[in-house]
């Protein structure tokens, strides 16, 4: 099926750290993109957003970076902590309107 | 209800058997979706409703899998002659619109279906 790449798959850093996690893309005519955030056992919940006129979008403790150059997506985490544990994804909007996701990345924080 | 509900949560068949797995959106949705997650794995996208549109089936892996949108609201995702490799959490998720302004694309997810074919 169709995804988004995704380098990836565990990140791990020390609680208080701030947390990096990338995403490559393929379809430069995407104009929408979303990262998710999947916690063990559940569905994934939304995170971020940003539409392809940005190139940065903050939220609370989270900033999405979006550079259309390369194709490349990327999430910081500020002063991680132990909830941030959670598989990370990367999502797409194609112009046919649906969401495609990437593979996803494994945040683990150590205390 | 207050968010995406899938039913069952878990479900265990015979390989060859048939399996219906339901969504409930978030009323007022337009956009529906259909993922299938394996074990450690991204989600691969299935299907996608949107409105009175003709569905966009792409992503359906093979003819043994079909949705259907009934009423513009629940949906059905239904496997036939189920085979091992089917075995993966099934996602349903909704939003306002498959597209818009800020927090209009966001999509809401169920708990999932956890199908295992023995």
């Amino acid at each position: 099926g169709e995804s988004v790449g995704l380098h990836l798959p565990t990140l791990s850093v020390q609680e208080g750290d701030n947390s990096i996690i990338n995403c490559a893309y393929s379809n430069s005519a995407s104009d929408y993109f979303i990262w998710y955030k999947q916690e063990s056992g559940k569905g994934p919940q939304f995170i971020i957003d940003i539409r392809s006129n940005m190139d940065k979008r903050q939220g609370q403790r989270v900033t999405v970076l979006l550079n259309k150059t390369v194709k490349h997506l990327s999430l910081q985490i500020a002063a991680t902590q132990p909830g941030d544990s959670a598989v990370y994804f990367c999502a797409e909007l194609h112009n046919t309107d649906k969401l495609i996701f990437g593979t996803g990345t494994r945040l683990q924080v150590f205390p | 209800g207050a968010g995406v509900s899938q039913s069952p949560s878990n479900k265990v068949t015979e390989k060859g058997k048939d399996v219906e797995l339901r969504c409930d959106p978030i009323s007022g949705h337009t956009a529906l979706y259909w993922y299938r997650q394996s074990l450690g794995q991204g989600l691969e996208f299935l299907i996608y409703f949107q409105g009175n549109s003709a569905p966009d089936k792409s992503g359906l892996p093979s003819d043994r899998f079909s949705a259907e949108r009934t009423g513009g609201s629940v949906s059905t995702l239904t496997i036939q002659r189920t085979q091992q490799e089917d075995s993966a959490v099934y996602l349903c998720a909704s939003s306002l619109s498959g597209r818009g302004g800020f927090g209009l694309t966001e999509a809401f997810f169920g708990q999932g279906t956890r199908l295992t074919v023995v």
